[in-house]
């Protein structure tokens, strides 16, 4: 059983759609990411929260819009995407006292049609 | 900024025999940490070993093992007695306190298990 819960596991959007992507993580840590991992690519780093504050946005277009309500959830609202867009969604949380521990989501499938 | 490089695509092994995965990577930083993570095809990705890049002595997890090589950047996964749930992607990857303790990963090695 994962600590880190990610909503919906399958998802499939026209380009005119919005949706959203949730997060919940049952940790108790402070620190939550965003990940897209596309086939035969590494995975990028797409937004970093720590204590629920943005600290890094790595040039996301703003299509992606990333919500941190507080230190447990964790959303990104998609908004007239493209088909490249489509790729696992995976989140991450950490405890900034022990960093270097990340646990994972199972990750949002997200296909843009 | 940092980069992971992860030279092969796939590798296979032989149930109970070892296999060892490449990973290099390269940063200016004197402080960092590496990480093999392994991603069965439940897709969630599983931290298998950490190194913390100060430490000589290499890092070791029951049949997991590193040879983290500081000099030449280069950080090898080596798995012993490899059973079929080994099974998965394994992704190298970095992270220092520059980079908002996120992870810098390679581009992942497709590892198969053989009865």
């Amino acid at each position: 059983e994962t600590g880190v819960t990610q909503t919906p596991r399958h998802l499939v959007m026209g380009m005119t759609n919005k949706k959203s992507l949730k997060c919940e993580q049952h940790l108790g840590h402070n620190a939550m990411y965003w990940y897209k991992q596309s086939a035969k690519k590494p995975l990028e780093l797409m937004f970093v929260y720590s204590l629920e504050e943005r600290v890094e946005n790595n040039s996301v277009p703003s299509r992606f819009s990333p919500e941190c309500p507080n230190s447990s959830h964790l959303f990104l609202h998609l908004h007239t995407l493209q088909p490249e867009d489509s790729a696992l969604y995976l989140c991450a949380s950490s405890q900034e006292t022990d960093w270097t521990e990340a646990f994972f989501g199972q990750g949002t499938r997200l296909t843009v049609v | 900024a940092q980069t992971v490089t992860q030279s092969q695509p796939e590798m296979s092994v032989q149930e109970a025999e070892t296999v060892t995965l490449s990973c290099t990577y390269d940063t200016s930083e004197s402080d960092y940490y590496l990480f093999w993570y392994k991603q069965p095809p439940s897709r969630q990705m599983i931290l298998v070993i950490r190194q913390e890049a100060y430490k000589q002595q290499n890092a070791t997890e029951n049949r997991f093992s590193v040879n983290f090589q500081k000099a030449a950047k280069s950080f090898s996964l080596k798995i012993s007695d490899s059973q079929l749930g080994d099974a998965a992607m394994y992704f190298c990857a970095s992270m220092n306190s520059n980079s908002g303790y996120a992870l810098n990963f390679g581009k992942g090695t497709s590892l198969l298990v053989t009865p």
